[in-house]
């Protein structure tokens, strides 16, 4: 069966300091791979979806960075928080259109 | 482009009466559909998902959904509630390569 792991789970960073979120898969090959963002009350942002090793597609225009050096981990990234960047990170995967995304248990990132 | 609505950020239900949560999807050809769940400071677990089968689609726990064409509809319903079912509710739908784009969410309370 398929399983995501993120690390960590909590995460408090001053402004200004670099980010690095880790996502690993086990149990699939050539996922689609997904990086998520919750806000209080905003629901669950796309950030970066990846297709394929070091293919990225980003939705937004934003602080962060994400690469995808192996098939099974994607990387979030960033080089300097903002305190806007505050929230509740969510990798995902999915396989062919139609089959649903499954979660890791997300990380839950303060920037102070 | 492709959109999920969920009307009320916030509904709250009494101890074994029906459970409604609403979602609308605009799209402009037929989607895949998913409801999923959310439990504080965890991931996302799936529910039910709708793909072109049968309308009326049963998922975990004893909730279902019904795609409605006419209506671009997939509300969420539970004949009666429990204590645990109080969690945070999301509407998603899926497209070409398979990007999940999800509502704003419902906080379901259950009163007892």
């Amino acid at each position: 069966s398929q399983t995501i792991h993120q690390w960590p789970a909590t995460l408090v960073q001053p402004v200004g300091s670099p980010l690095s979120l880790e996502c690993t898969v086990e149990g699939t090959s050539n996922p689609n791979l997904y990086w998520y963002r919750q806000a209080a009350g905003r629901g669950l942002q796309l950030l970066f979806y990846s297709v394929g090793i070091g293919q990225i597609s980003s939705e937004v225009p934003q602080n962060l960075s994400a690469s995808r050096p192996q098939d099974r981990q994607f990387i979030l990234s960033s080089k300097k928080l903002l305190l806007s960047d505050s929230g509740f990170y969510l990798c995902a995967l999915a396989g062919i259109l139609g089959t649903e995304a499954f979660f890791g248990q997300g990380t839950r990132l303060t920037v102070v | 482009a492709q959109s999920v609505t969920q009307l009320g950020s916030h509904v709250s239900v009494s101890e074994g009466a029906l459970v409604l949560l609403r979602c609308n999807y605009s799209s402009s050809v037929p989607p895949y559909l998913f409801w999923y769940v959310q439990y504080p400071n965890q991931g996302l677990q799936l529910l039910l998902k709708y793909t072109s089968a049968a309308t009326l689609v049963k998922g975990i726990n004893g909730f279902e959904a019904e795609f409605k064409k006419s209506e671009t509809s997939f509300h969420l319903t539970k004949p009666s509630a429990h204590m645990s079912d109080a969690a945070e509710y999301f509407c998603a739908v899926s497209l070409a390569g398979n990007q999940f784009y999800f509502g704003t969410g419902t906080s379901l309370t259950v009163i007892p």
